[in-house]
């Protein structure tokens, strides 16, 4: 299976804030990475394919990079509704898996 | 507008079989663009992918999980199924069920979840 780390596990921000999120595959994935944004209680949802495509109606402050083994998702003026639970999937390959997420709290 | 919704029992006893239904309302399951997913979440825990079908009922299971998954589809009542044997407490989690768009393998669209716990 492909093993996906993400760092940092936390991160502490403030509202305007520039913040960058990053997610190692243990293997090269091409440009087969998703990110979600999963805010409590909810389902997750869907923010970047592909690497760096945004999904419909996701905000442009949102921006997702890298090929391979090496991913970044960027936030570029934090807003008070982007606190959340940030997870990376590999898209690669059967089994789809997982980073163990990221969580961005207020400063 | 796609919705899915998961149904089935809050509470499963240790060593019986986990049954969950996701119907799928506003459109079909029948295409070849997606498959249709289970994922679930553990209380405070992350992201598990369960397994996945396809329209031609082609399944793909996580490994750690595949001797007691089964994933069905029932296209006469666009439901999709899961059922998850011998279950203990580490099972206990919210099941999401999900559409995967084939070509991305992104999760396009989920469930609200529904929480099951493993407990006598």
């Amino acid at each position: 299976d492909i093993q996906m780390t993400q760092s940092p596990s936390s991160v502490s921000a403030s509202v305007g804030d520039r913040v960058t999120i990053t997610c190692r595959a243990s293997q090269g994935i091409d440009k087969w990475l998703t990110w979600y944004q999963q805010k409590p209680g909810k389902a997750p949802n869907l923010l970047i394919y592909a690497a760096s495509t945004l999904h419909s109606g996701v905000p442009s402050r949102f921006s997702g990079s890298g090929s391979g083994t090496y991913f970044t998702l960027t936030i570029s003026s934090l807003q008070p509704e982007d606190f959340a639970t940030y997870y990376c999937q590999q898209a690669n390959i059967f089994p789809v898996t997982f980073g163990q997420g990221t969580r961005l709290e207020i400063k | 507008q796609l919705q899915l919704q998961e149904s089935g029992p809050g509470l499963v006893k240790p060593s019986e079989t986990l049954s969950l239904t996701c119907t799928v309302s506003g459109g079909s399951i029948s295409s070849r663009d997606y498959y249709w997913a289970w994922i679930r979440q553990a209380p405070g825990g992350g992201l598990e992918w369960i397994g996945s079908i396809y329209y031609n009922e082609n399944t793909y299971y996580n490994p750690s999980l595949r001797s007691r998954v089964t994933i069905s589809v029932d296209r006469s009542k666009t439901q999709l199924s899961l059922r998850l044997s011998s279950v203990t407490a580490a099972d206990s989690a919210v099941y999401y069920c999900a559409r995967q768009v084939k070509s991305t393998t992104s999760s396009d669209y989920w469930g609200h979840g529904t929480l099951v716990t493993v407990s006598s």
